[in-house]
This record gives C-alpha cells, structure tokens and sequence, in this order.
C-alpha cells in the first residue's frame, strides 16, 4: 500500500542554523500540507501546496519557513533559522483530490532545537 | 472563526467497556469531518470521515461516529474497547480549502 514517507525520523541542530525536513507524498497525490505538533499540544496546520505554489498557509508559516518541490517526488520544508520554539513532530501529508478527501499523513520528523 | 472541541482530555474506560469521544466544531457551513488517532511515537491514522449523505459513519476498527447538524457534534463510539485502542484521538474538519483544523485530542486510557 503506497504511504508517505519522511526524512529524517530525528533531527537536531542549533539554534539559528538551517533545517530541510524531507517528505514523499504518495505518487498521484496533487496536495500537499505541512503540520506540526509541538509536544503535548494539537497538531497545527503549517501550509498547503498544489499546482507548484502555497496555496494557503498559517501565521505560524512565517518567512523563516519556506517549502518547495524540487522534483516529481520529493515535498521539503525548509526553516532558515531555527529558533528554540520550532522543536516539535513536523507531519507531512497528501491527498489525491478535492477537499474532503483524506489526508495520507507520514511518521513525522521530530525536530529539537538546542 | 472555525473551531473545533474535544472537551475530554484524558479518557479511563476497562477493557470490553463502550467508548464514546466528544467532537463539537463551529463552522460557517457542514464541513468535512474526520478522525484520526495517534498511537505513542507513532504518526496519524485515518479512523473514519464524514463527507455527506448518511450520518452514522463506519470506520476500521469497529469504530463509528454520528454526524448531527443540529448539535455541531461528530461523537466517536465504539460497543467494547479493547487494549489496543489506546491511544489518542483527534477530530479534525476539513475546509473547503482542505486544511484540517485539529482539536486538542482525547487521550484515551484502557484498563484490564
């Protein structure tokens, strides 16, 4: 069964250096989103990407942050400067169609920041 | 502005008992509606999604939830919980746009 996949499982850095967490959505999906979970709190939406743009994106989704699809198969999310806060499981997802169709979501990169 | 409530943090039930997980959203219009649920370390797994049409909704592991427009609720139930259920559940509704607007979770604890 196709799923999506994300790496690195684990991620630590320093503050204020740069980070690329990597996701593959499932092959034929046209969307895909950006959550995160900081821990003991909700997941948040981050941002929606279709048709090679942001299509809709959370003020959490400031200029730190900035996501791209390099390929036909690879989905990142970059944060240029990491701070302390940005610590958190980073979930990528995808779906295949219009809205209300499900989210197929990965394992998710947890991300520290020391 | 759009919300949604899981007003149970923290859930105890035993083994074999029925379960039951709260969901009020506030929308302007019926939204897409799911559940997900979250077991320890682990990512997020789709239980089950309303979109239209019959409002009781089946899902794996014989779970199921009840859409009802008029109390802006879309209530988790399962007849006999087993050890493997616990974990967390999220009820999240989609916009239009297909962002999913999660709740707070329910943490749902099994005893033997």
């Amino acid at each position: 069964e196709p799923e999506v996949t994300q790496t690195p499982s684990h991620q630590v850095t320093q503050m204020g250096q740069e980070v690329i967490l990597r996701c593959v959505p499932i092959s034929n999906h046209l969307y895909f989103y950006w959550y995160r979970q900081i821990l003991g709190q909700k997941v948040e939406f981050l941002v929606s990407f279709y048709n090679n743009e942001i299509s809709e994106k959370s003020e959490i989704f400031d200029d730190q942050f900035s996501v791209e699809r390099p390929d036909g198969s690879n989905f990142t999310l970059k944060i240029r400067s990491t701070k302390l806060e940005d610590s958190a499981m980073y979930f990528c997802a995808s779906r295949k169609g219009l809205a209300g169709t499900e989210q197929f979501f990965g394992p998710g990169t947890r991300l520290t920041v020391l | 502005a759009q919300s949604v409530t899981q007003p149970d943090i923290h859930i105890t039930v035993s083994e074999g008992a029925s379960l039951e997980l709260r969901c009020n959203y506030s929308y302007g219009a019926t939204p897409y509606l799911f559940w997900y649920v979250q077991s320890p370390g682990q990512g997020l797994q789709l239980l089950l999604k309303y979109f239209s049409g019959d409002t009781l909704v089946q899902g794996i592991k014989g779970f199921e939830a009840e859409f009802k427009r008029s109390q802006s609720s879309f209530n988790l139930r399962k007849p006999s919980v087993h050890w493997s259920d616990a974990a967390e559940y999220f009820c999240a509704p989609s916009s239009n746009t297909g962002k999913l607007i999660f709740g707070q979770g329910t943490t749902l604890q099994v005893k033997p």
